[in-house]
């Protein structure tokens, strides 16, 4: 079966440091993998999507098909990037993405 | 700019109650879906719906079902609530795009409901 897996529930880093938010995931074919954010009180939101292989707010993943990995990077925490982070798995347009289970990162100055 | 909007951002029902959250989306998007968001447990599948009058069950169903009689509209009820359906509920809808992913799941800002 398709899965996601993050696993760390928390990531507690200072303000400057190297953030690498883990996503390790289980398909057999070709997968579509995403970062979604949930920031304080505010909706889930899309940050970024393996195809675009962008940067977005300085976080970069780039998809490792023989590690099955999807890690979120950023080379220096702020504090605003203190939120909820999910990785999701699509299978085919249009379905539903799966989910993992989240990471809290918390950045302190 | 997608617009992924539900009825109530809190709610307190009773054990036993009917509930209904509503989920309303602007953007023709043929798929629709509803998650509930536990800590720990991410966000889990209750139900999704590919077309008006269609639906599929997701991974947890038992005690919800759900009602898309229009395309922009997909309804979650609750029969008879209980306290382990207390949690944040989540909506979203996604277009079917195209292969190769330039679409993706917009999300409503959700519904916490607690149940007495």
């Amino acid at each position: 079966a398709q899965r996601v897996t993050q696993p760390e529930k928390l990531l507690s880093v200072f303000k400057g440091a190297p953030v690498e938010l883990k996503c390790n995931y289980s398909y057999s074919g070709s997968p579509e993998l995403f970062w979604y954010v949930q920031y304080s009180r505010q909706r889930l939101q899309l940050l970024l999507r393996h195809i675009s292989r962008e940067s977005i707010k300085g976080f970069t993943a780039d998809l490792n098909k023989g590690e099955t990995s999807f890690h979120l990077k950023k080379p220096f925490a702020q504090e605003e990037d203190s939120a909820m982070y999910y990785c999701a798995l699509s299978i085919q347009a249009g379905t539903a993405l799966i989910f993992g289970k989240g990471t809290t990162l918390s950045v302190s100055s | 700019d997608v617009k992924v909007t539900q009825s109530s951002r809190y709610l307190v029902k009773r054990t036993g109650e009917k509930v209904f959250l509503e989920c309303v989306q602007d953007m023709d998007h043929e798929n629709m879906f509803w998650y509930r968001q536990d800590p720990g447990l991410g966000l889990r599948l209750i139900y999704f719906s590919y077309d008006v009058k269609m639906k599929e069950k997701g991974d947890i169903p038992e005690g919800y079902s759900v009602s898309r009689e229009k395309k922009e509209r997909f309804s979650l009820i609750l029969e008879s609530a209980s306290t382990n359906q207390t949690s944040m509920y989540l909506c979203a809808s996604r277009p079917n795009g195209l292969a190769g992913g330039t679409d993706t799941q917009y999300f409503g800002p959700g519904t916490r409901l607690t149940v007495l």
